[in-house]
């Protein structure tokens, strides 16, 4: 089977750095995926990490150890269009196991 | 390119009755996904798709709800007969696999379903 936590909600200010954290539990690991999703849209993929360590990308880092089944994503120098929901999923052969989401709520 | 086309984007039925949903995944994409994101929650996949056979439907509650991608493009979803507990987001996505095993989905924007 497979279980995947991150937060329910997380507030942070304009400007401010956030990390959410995600830990799984999986039978079969090919990769951990972070996607965005504001409300009422898709989801969109902002990381992928199958390897130990850190990936960055502009003002989104993403960071995975293995061997203790967690990740986060960190946003850095947060704006008002980061106010979204953010899932951590897991890729289990060709497919993504999804986490419930965690919502971020940016203000000024 | 042409991203993931859903439709419809909205659709309201009562319970018992019956509805489909149609979508057409990025050209060349092999593999489609059909997920379930009731609000609030993440994606729930319900079936996937490589090519026009079926790879995993072991979520897909069989007994109302069935899926087909004949041709190996375009795929529709039936959902029959609607229960309340269907209420959501049906999101369909596709993906070709990338470089070093990541398999990157692209989402369409969803047919949110109101049971009622």
């Amino acid at each position: 089977g497979q279980n995947i936590d991150q937060p329910t909600e997380m507030t942070a200010t304009e400007g401010a750095i956030v990390q959410i954290n995600c830990t799984y539990q999986t039978s079969g690991f090919n990769g951990l995926f972070w996607y965005q999703q504001h409300a009422g849209e898709a989801p969109t993929f902002l990381s992928y990490n199958v390897l130990d360590g850190l990936e960055e990308k502009g003002r989104f880092s993403s960071f995975l150890s293995r061997s203790k089944g967690y990740s986060y994503l960190l946003l850095k120098e947060l704006q008002m269009k980061d106010s979204a929901s953010y899932l951590c999923a897991v890729q289990k052969g060709t497919a993504l196991i999804f986490g419930k989401g965690t919502t971020l709520s940016v203000s000024s | 390119e042409a991203g993931v086309a859903q439709s419809p984007r909205y659709k309201i039925i009562e319970k018992r009755q019956s509805v489909a949903f149609w979508c057409n995944p990025i050209s060349g994409h092999a593999t489609l996904y059909w997920y379930q994101q009731i609000l609030g929650q993440g994606p729930k996949l319900l079936i996937q798709f490589q090519n026009n056979g079926v790879v995993d439907d072991s979520q897909l509650p069989k007994d109302r709800f069935s899926a087909e991608r004949l041709k190996g493009v375009d795929s529709t979803l039936k959902i029959q007969p609607a229960k309340l507990e269907d209420s959501a987001v049906y999101l369909c996505a596709s993906s070709s696999q990338g470089a070093a095993g990541a398999n990157v989905l692209t989402f369409g924007a969803g047919s949110r379903l109101t049971v009622l």
